[in-house]
């Protein structure tokens, strides 16, 4: 089945220590997203891909950077995690020429000791 | 700046009652309108899209409507279950581009048993 997969499903990292996480679509969407939720709030856009064009949105931390190599993967850099990085990041798609659905992966779980 | 507002925050309610959430947006400029389910420690399903020329959407005992100029959106769970029980997220999609999801915060839903 065409989906969003996201490894790992959980990470524990050291404070300081750079963790990176995968996201991969089967759905050939060409853009691609990243959401952070922390524990009882609303997912937050950090920054999405369309195509190999990169948007970061304003407020999102200098900390956190991005890959595409190509249509089917995406990663999130996070070079210098604190506690307050701990959440779950969230990867979605959509296709520009559909109808601005998004779909989402099962989410990688961060945890920073 | 689009914010959303779902209330109630938490709901529990016996199994077999009918049941409403709801869903307010500032900016009725929307593209589309988009309900989730969110398990503990998940990621995010689809439920139903709502495109702004719209007024309704159901899939089997959802129904999601949605007032545009009003700025608001409605989920009916008709007969709930224990199994519906879960958080649930509203989004609404304002760019015409590949801008990412404005959620709310979430209803979360117990379906005593």
């Amino acid at each position: 089945d065409a989906m969003v997969i996201q490894n790992p499903r959980y990470q524990v990292t050291q404070f300081g220590k750079p963790v990176t996480l995968s996201c991969s679509q089967t759905l050939n969407h060409n853009v691609m997203y990243w959401y952070q939720q922390k524990s009882s709030q609303a997912p937050k856009l950090l920054f999405h891909y369309y195509d190999k064009d990169f948007n970061n949105e304003a407020d999102t931390p200098d900390n956190f950077q991005s890959r595409r190599p190509n249509t089917s993967f995406c990663f999130l850099d996070i070079r210098s995690p604190g506690l307050g990085d701990a959440a779950m990041y969230l990867c979605a798609t959509s296709s520009l020429a559909g109808d601005g659905e998004q779909f989402f992966g099962p989410g990688t779980r961060l945890t920073v000791l | 700046k689009q914010e959303v507002t779902q209330i109630p925050a938490a709901l529990s309610v016996p199994e077999g009652e009918n049941l409403v959430l709801n869903c307010s947006f500032t900016d009725s400029a929307i593209y589309n309108l988009q309900w989730f389910r969110q398990d503990p420690g998940k990621g995010l399903t689809s439920l139903l899209l709502i495109q702004s020329s719209q007024r309704e959407q159901t899939s089997g005992r959802l129904n999601a409507s949605l007032d545009k100029s009003s700025g608001r959106s409605t989920l009916y769970i008709a007969a709930s279950q224990p199994g519906d029980s879960a958080t649930y997220l509203c989004a609404v999609y304002s760019g015409g581009g590949a801008d990412g999801l404005t959620f709310g915060k979430g209803t979360h839903l117990i379906i005593q048993p």
